[in-house]
């Protein structure tokens, strides 16, 4: 059974900062990886999504990165802006799609 | 606004009492998903249709939760004897393919 977790559960730090969150899944039997974002009362939005065959993907200022045989995958925000304050979501893709507990994100002004 | 819908957005109701939520997809998306998400946790699924049929159900769905998908466009996900645990948000998605899902704001339920 594929399990996904997300270290860390919470994190904050002023703005402009260059952050790391870090996910790590058990099988790596994954079709892709996916980085959603939630916000309160607006639902999930995808982010980045990574096919198996592929190590990272880039959008402004997000890079998510996959390495399948050691079960990880990253996301790193760049110069973090107080607009990015949310919950991020990990989620691998194999027969179904299994989520990860999130990472809060604040970032502060 | 083409994005996916559901309603309502927030329902609160008494142990026992049924509830029905509705989600409407994205048009052209012949995929549609049901998840729950509980207060600290990431959403886990609960159903998925392709079109009219629903073709897979979690064991998460007990024999009190029903849900349809009709004419495979709208879908109402059903509560029957609500009770505090079933307390969460509801997550409806839809796909045009397996590659990703797009998620409606949510319904949030809160059993008394």
């Amino acid at each position: 059974k594929q399990e996904v977790t997300q270290i860390p559960a919470a994190l904050s730090v002023p703005e402009g900062e260059n952050l790391v969150l870090n996910c790590s899944f058990t099988d790596s039997a994954i079709y892709n990886l996916q980085w959603f974002r939630q916000d309160p009362g607006k639902g999930l939005t995808s982010l980045l999504l990574i096919q198996s065959s592929q190590r990272e993907q880039t959008s402004g200022r997000l890079n998510a990165s996959l390495d399948k045989s050691s079960g990880r995958s990253t996301l790193y925000i760049a110069a973090s802006q107080p607009g990015d304050s949310a919950t991020y979501l990990c989620v691998s893709r194999g027969n179904k799609l299994v989520f990860g507990a999130g990472t809060i994100l604040r970032v502060k002004s | 606004d083409t994005g996916v819908s559901q309603n309502p957005r927030h329902k609160i109701t008494k142990r026992g009492q049924n509830v029905t939520f509705r989600c409407d997809p994205i048009s052209e998306h012949n995929r549609l998903y049901w998840y729950r998400q509980t207060l600290g946790q990431g959403p886990e699924f609960l159903t998925y249709f392709q079109n009219e049929a629903q073709l897979e159900k979690s064991r998460l769905l007990s024999d009190r939760f029903s849900a349809e998908r009709p004419k495979g466009s709208f879908s109402t996900l059903e509560i029957q004897r609500t009770e505090q645990g079933d307390s969460a948000m509801y997550l409806c998605a839809s796909s045009p393919d397996l590659l990703t899902q797009y998620f409606g704001p949510g319904t949030r339920l809160l059993v008394l």
